[in-house]
């Protein structure tokens, strides 16, 4: 089993939809949790953090955390073209390493 | 500030060939991240240093794989000699002490013919 696992993926949608991505984790020590969007042939970015569970809106996007079940979620309103894009989870304990998912590949459909 | 520079943004070399990887972190990073990006296992950390200083080595796949920080705002991957399964996007990422957001580079695409 690896570490961080996402689902789904790929995922393709209408203009306007609501996107729900998701990520689950086995290791108990990971205490903060992001949310990563990757364009075709570009670096990562941070989208939205998240240190321990709850919820945390920006705009079209929220992101949710569940430590008792090991699952996080981001949630996209009124999806984009412009949003299409590959979306990593990645979290880590208290050292330095971040631990990514494969990423979910999104497309936003005008 | 320019964000994390990394170069080339494109490499292709033969099998055997010796690859170096640049990476400028942002101005005022203490933590540098090397990682590598494929399809099949996604985004791994290789290695890390904070303060120039080489931290965690664990994610350095082989012996062909080595790495240095000669200062703050300079860091090189190296892979001798390279191979085909080498093939991927390497990044460069730093991050300040007391933050959480790690900035990414562009990306190195190398491919290992």
């Amino acid at each position: 089993q690896k570490e961080v696992e996402q689902d789904p993926g790929p995922l393709s949608v209408p203009e306007g939809a609501i996107v729900s991505l998701n990520c689950t984790y086995s290791n108990s020590a990971f205490q903060y949790f992001m949310w990563y969007r990757q364009y075709s042939r570009k670096g990562p970015e941070l989208l939205m953090y998240t240190y321990s569970s709850g919820n945390k809106e920006d705009g079209r996007f929220t992101a949710q955390v569940d430590k008792s079940s090991k699952y996080i979620s981001l949630f996209i309103r009124d999806s984009q073209p412009s949003d299409s894009a590959t979306y990593l989870c990645a979290m880590r304990d208290y050292g330095q390493n971040f631990v990514f998912g494969p990423g979910t590949r999104l497309s936003v459909l005008p | 500030d320019a964000g994390v520079i990394q170069s080339p943004r494109h490499e292709v070399t033969e099998m055997g060939q010796e690859v170096t990887l640049r990476c400028k972190p942002i101005s005022g990073h203490d933590y540098l991240f090397w990682y590598r990006q494929t399809m099949m296992r996604g985004l791994e950390l290789l290695i890390y240093f904070n303060n120039n200083v080489p931290i965690d080595d664990s994610g350095m796949p082989e012996d062909r794989f080595s790495a240095k920080m000669p200062n703050a705002s300079f860091s090189t991957l190296k892979i001798q000699p390279s191979e085909p399964r080498d093939s991927a996007v390497y990044f460069c990422a730093s991050r300040r002490t007391g933050t959480t957001e790690a900035f990414f580079g562009q990306g190195t695409r190398l491919t290992v013919v």
